[in-house]
């Protein structure tokens, strides 16, 4: 099976800068993947990582290691449409995906 | 642009009533797809995969003769949700990918359900 944690509740700031940190058990791996989920919508693909290091795409980047089990999601130059759910999902043997129960974040003017 | 296409994206109906939802891949072939369910303020919980041609796989505790799932083509599953009841009343969301190695799932808009 697999277990995904990640905090519940972040807040930060217009402009700052924000990281997201997800662990994660799992067996058989695929690479983890970064979704952003507006209230009430479908998420929305941020980035995918298979090899252990930093992928930088735009203001998101996304870091993966895969011996610890960890990854984390760094938003810079925040905006206030970025309040959003972001949601840790590794994807399994199989190619399914598990979504952890996603962080809120709340982006204060 | 949407590269899955989901509908319809509100139903609302009476307890006992069969709804179907419907999932397509609009520019790629899927021989893949998933269905999730999400209730408010929870993750998005894998209910099923939909294989092309064959069976579809269950997650644990997912009822399949509740939950009918039929990938009848490459761009096309469908989920009927049978004798719907309040309880069932959920954002339901499928997905697919790409065959290609590395490539995400793209997630329809979701449907949401509200069974009176």
């Amino acid at each position: 099976g697999q277990n995904i944690d990640q905090p519940t509740e972040m807040t930060a700031t217009e402009g700052a800068i924000v990281q997201i940190n997800c662990t994660y058990q799992t067996s058989g791996f695929n690479g983890l993947f970064w979704y952003q989920q507006h209230a009430g919508e479908a998420p929305t693909f941020l980035s995918y990582n298979v090899l252990d290091g930093l992928e930088e795409k735009g203001r998101f980047s996304s870091f993966l290691s895969r011996s610890k089990g960890y990854s984390y999601l760094l938003l810079k130059e925040l905006q206030m449409k970025d309040s959003a759910s972001y949601l840790c999902a590794p994807s399994g043997s199989a190619r399914q995906l598990t979504f952890g129960s996603g962080t809120q974040l709340t982006v204060l003017p | 642009g949407a590269v899955v296409s989901q509908h319809p994206s509100w139903v609302i109906c009476k307890s006992g009533t069969s709804v179907k939802i419907e999932c397509r891949s609009l520019d790629f072939q899927a021989t893949t797809m998933f269905w999730y369910r999400q209730f408010p303020k929870q993750s998005l919980m894998l209910m099923a995969t939909s294989n092309e041609g064959s069976k579809a796989t269950y997650e644990q505790g997912v009822e399949k003769d509740k939950f009918l799932i039929n990938h009848a083509s490459l761009t096309l599953s469908t989920l009927t949700v049978t004798s719907a009841h309040p309880e069932d009343s959920s954002f339901y969301i499928c997905s697919a990918r790409r065959q290609i190695s590395n490539q995400p799932q793209h997630f329809g808009d979701g449907t949401r359900l509200s069974i009176l």
